[in-house]
């Protein structure tokens, strides 16, 4: 099977523009989640969405959005960027329905290095 | 989240077993404890979890202590590829807030010699 993909690797941006980063999962992964990576803060995680449907969300301003289409395919979008959006944006999938069976693993794809100047 | 607390930093020498402690006190009687590993310049990948008993699978051992407040992931023989910043990370299934959000913490980051 075909890891987790994410386009595109590396991009460069303005400050005060938007970018919209592009994700796709492992084929017959229904869920999809994105985490943004910086080195004071870590991995932190943003949203997860599943069939569409946005299920969890963390901290982030409104600024960070995303949606899902029908394919499972996920975009997440950040406007009016800032000097510390500069991160590494992550995606992951999951074959998980309902965590009350069982959480099951995510599989992360290789992230979207985006450095806003 | 329950919080976790892993050492800062391990070093091991190539072909030797590592042990990577976790301490999770607060773990609630529904968490399942993670583990996930970063190599340099790649996203997080899944390594083994477990919620009671101890696991193995290809990559490691999870050995889970019997009050369920700590662990140890457990790598048998490190080779240099190996060298990574290791979390553990425990994981509610209460739903809601559980969809799909892993909470990583700072890691150990593991340092394998030749």
């Amino acid at each position: 099977k075909a890891g987790v993909t994410q386009t595109p690797r590396y991009l460069i941006k303005t400050r005060g523009q938007q970018v919209t980063l592009s994700c796709s999962p492992i084929s017959g992964h229904r869920s999809v989640s994105w985490y943004q990576q910086t080195p004071g803060q870590g991995l932190q995680f943003l949203f997860e969405y599943f069939s569409e449907t946005q299920r969890n969300k963390g901290n982030f301003p409104g600024r960070f959005s995303g949606r899902q289409f029908s394919n499972s395919r996920s975009e997440m979008n950040v406007s009016t960027l800032e000097l510390g959006d500069s991160a590494l944006y992550l995606c992951a999938s999951s074959s998980t329905r309902s965590v009350r069976i069982s959480p099951s693993e995510q599989y992360f794809g290789p992230g979207t290095r985006l450095t806003v100047t | 989240d329950a919080k976790t607390t892993q050492p800062n930093s391990m070093e091991s020498n190539e072909e030797e077993p590592v042990h990577l402690p976790c301490n999770h006190s607060t773990i609630s009687g529904t968490d399942y404890i993670h583990w996930y590993r970063q190599l340099p310049s790649q996203g997080p990948e899944y390594v083994i979890h477990g919620l009671t008993s101890n696991v193995n699978n290809r990559m490691a051992s999870l050995a889970i202590a019997e009050d369920r407040k700590s662990s140890t992931l457990i790598l048998h023989r490190a080779t240099l590829r190996d060298a990574a910043v290791y979390y553990c990370i425990l994981k509610g299934n209460a739903g809601g807030t559980s969809y799909g959000k892993l909470t990583f913490g700072q890691g150990t980051i593991l340092t394998v010699h030749p």
